[in-house]
């Protein structure tokens, strides 16, 4: 069955220092992949996606992910994180046919961050 | 700027009352989306909606029904709140191109059953 994992629930870090959330999916066939953030009490923003080609793809905000079809992987790095980068961050995963022939994507638990001054 | 924006930030209703959340959509998107969010459970599917007056159940529909007369707004019903209901329930619309489909949130509202 279609899965995304994000083990991680909570992660600290200080400010400064490099950062890399993880994801692993579980999926048929090459996914389509995306990056949310979601600061308090806000919706989801996108951060990046990843449909096919370049398997490193920039985002905003100085992200980054590596989509790595070997380790079913989808890893959010940042080279320097900054205090405002507080928040919760979700890795979801798709595209899964339902029975209307349309689609619909899944979501992984959420990773929180936080950081350290 | 894709914007979907949502009626309410916080609602605080009693059990048992009709509950309407308001989902606005300015892209001309053909799909959208009713999540909601728990802390430790992520973001599940409720319901969507692929056309007007078209929808199809998530994973989670139980106790929901869904609205969908105009293309850029998609109405989210609690026939009696409980609860249980008590969530975050975030709105979304996709853009889709080339078969390639791009979900953007709305900013949540904050739903407290008494």
């Amino acid at each position: 069955a279609q899965s995304v994992t994000q083990p991680d629930i909570h992660i600290t870090v200080s400010e400064g220092a490099s950062l890399e959330l993880r994801c692993n999916y579980s999926y048929g066939a090459t996914p389509y992949l995306f990056w949310y953030v979601q600061s308090p009490g806000q919706g989801l923003q996108l951060l990046l996606k990843y449909f096919s080609g370049d398997t490193l793809v920039q985002g905003i905000k100085g992200f980054e992910a590596e989509f790595k079809r070997s380790q079913s992987s989808f890893n959010l790095r940042k080279p320097s994180v900054h205090w405002s980068d507080a928040a919760e961050y979700f890795c979801a995963v798709g595209p899964l046919s339902t029975t209307s022939g349309t689609y619909k994507y899944i979501f992984g638990t959420g990773t929180r961050l936080k950081v350290l001054a | 700027d894709v914007k979907v924006t949502q009626s309410s930030r916080y609602l605080v209703k009693r059990t048992g009352e009709k509950v309407f959340l308001e989902c606005v959509q300015d892209m001309d998107h053909e799909n959208m989306f009713w999540y909601r969010q728990d802390p430790g459970l992520g973001l599940r599917l409720i319901y969507f909606s692929y056309d007007v007056k078209m929808k199809e159940k998530g994973d989670i529909p139980e106790g929901y029904s869904v609205s969908r007369e105009k293309k850029e707004r998609f109405s989210l019903i609690l026939e009696s709140a409980s609860t249980n209901q008590t969530s975050m329930y975030l709105c979304a619309s996709s853009l889709v191109r080339e078969g390639r489909e791009t979900q953007y949130f709305g900013p949540g509202t904050r739903l407290l059953v008494l």
